[in-house]
């Protein structure tokens, strides 16, 4: 059974431009999860879907940032327009059942704005 | 304020030694506690959890963790280190289920483990 994919594993971006990560959850998990870890802080909580509606985004740090899930699949969470800050690896998650059943992790998406 | 402290940012240890990683948490109710282990070039990999029940939980790869309710900590143990572990360990805390929010988890700043020949 395939993970959580996410990709690119790596981007390198000029201030000012716009980046798109994508997660592509296990398959049948309605929970996905969005983090991201900036360079020597801890890994924080971006947002959770249900399927293709947002249950908590919380941890969304500004307006820069929209994430999307369409058809209730895949994610997506643009970034828009990058600034330097944004730098860091975001981890996507995903779940059947809350933090009960199967809660796994991708491998990140190391994002470095210049 | 529900937050999670690793009080220790860098451990070495030499190959062989016993290994003991701190984690204490804040959070009102009693969490789900868990630690990860993100080894270079790799995702979060789960090391083991706790839900409930006896208080020492065992993982992957030899280590073990010891829920303390009155101290709020959740420290992870191996007995005998070996050099492939040398990588990231992340405590975690979330919520239970059925109290609401369902999976968020609140994250430590990590611990880098150094393995001496």
């Amino acid at each position: 059974e395939a993970g959580v994919t996410q990709f690119p594993s790596h981007s390198v971006i000029e201030k000012g431009q716009t980046v798109t990560l994508r997660c592509d959850p296990i398959s049948g998990h309605d929970n996905l999860y969005w983090y991201r870890r900036v360079m020597g802080k801890e890994i924080k909580f971006l947002l959770h879907f249900v399927k293709e509606s947002k249950q908590d985004e919380s941890g969304m740090p500004n307006n820069r940032f929209l994430a999307e899930r369409t058809g209730g699949t895949y994610s997506t969470l643009k970034v828009q327009p990058a600034e330097l800050e944004d730098s860091g690896v975001y981890f996507c998650a995903s779940s059947q059942d809350g933090l009960k059943k199967d809660y796994t992790f991708g491998s990140g998406t190391r994002l470095t704005v210049v | 304020a529900q937050s999670v402290t690793q009080p220790d940012i860098h451990i070495t240890v030499s190959e062989g030694a016993s290994l003991e990683l701190r984690c204490n948490y804040s959070y009102g109710a009693t969490p789900y506690l868990f630690w990860y282990v993100q080894s270079p070039g790799q995702g979060l990999q789960l090391l083991l959890k706790y839900f409930s029940g006896d208080t020492l939980v065992q993982g992957i790869k030899g280590f073990e963790a010891e829920f303390k309710r009155s101290q709020s900590s959740f420290n992870l143990r191996k007995p005998s280190v070996h050099w492939s572990d040398a990588a990231e360990y992340f405590c975690a805390v979330g919520p239970r289920h059925g109290s609401g929010n369902t999976g968020k988890l609140i994250f430590g700043q990590g611990t880098t483990l150094q393995v001496k020949p």
